[in-house]
């Protein structure tokens, strides 16, 4: 069975400039969380989709937004990109309800 | 205060020996708890998830929650070089966002 499928592995953009990162979901997964794991801040929640809607959003700021598409993939986009915003992002998935979370490898955005 | 806190380590064990990696929290509303493995350069692998007090045992690794106390703990017994990692508990409540500790970074010498 393919695990959380995360792209790319890498991207390195520019301060201001938008960046966008995908997942796919474990298949039979319809839920989707994004976290930020930051240097020295541990991993912190983003967003989370569940069938198609955004059910919770972290404590970041509305440039981070993202979407869940009908086949449960999800992209997460960030707008007006900062230097903090350098990070690992990963994506998770589970089963609809209070079941496991599932890891990918993630990506690791690098802002210059 | 962080709602979930777990000591950083480093944390440095000979080969064989039993590692305990501990967890505290203060949102009693946590229901679900889970241990996570993170090689480098790699994302969290889950390897136990438990929603009441008590044991829960899946071969070196055992979990343990005190929910009275707000404390998680997981051991591993026979410890290997492979175990080599840092080591992130994590906790929710219901159907929520996971809350991470800052995890603890392990590393078992030959």
């Amino acid at each position: 069975e393919a695990g959380v499928t995360q792209s790319p592995t890498h991207l390195i953009k520019t301060r201001g400039q938008q960046a966008t990162l995908r997942c796919s979901p474990i298949s039979g997964h319809t839920s989707v969380y994004w976290y930020q794991q930051a240097l020295g801040l541990g991993l912190q929640f983003l967003l989370w989709y569940d069938e198609g809607e955004e059910r919770n959003r972290g404590n970041f700021p509305p440039r981070f937004s993202g979407r869940q598409f009908p086949n449960y993939s999800s992209e997460l986009n960030v707008n007006a990109l900062e230097l903090e915003d350098s990070a690992l992002y990963l994506c998770a998935s589970s089963e609809h309800g209070p079941q496991p979370q599932h890891f990918g490898d993630g990506t690791r955005l690098s802002i210059l | 205060q962080k709602e979930v806190e777990q000591d950083p380590g480093p944390l440095s064990v000979p080969e064989g020996a039993i590692v305990s990696l501990n967890c505290t929290y203060s949102n009693s509303a946590f229901q679900y708890f889970m241990w996570y493995r993170q090689y480098s350069r790699k994302g969290p692998e889950l390897l136990m998830y438990t929603y009441s007090s008590g044991n829960k045992e899946d071969g070196r690794f055992t979990a343990q929650v005190d929910k009275s106390s707000k404390y998680i703990s997981l051991f591993i017994r026979d410890s290997q070089p492979s175990d080599s990692a840092t080591y992130l508990c994590a906790m929710r409540a219901g159907a929520q966002k996971l809350v991470f500790g800052q995890g603890t970074r392990l590393t078992i010498n030959p």
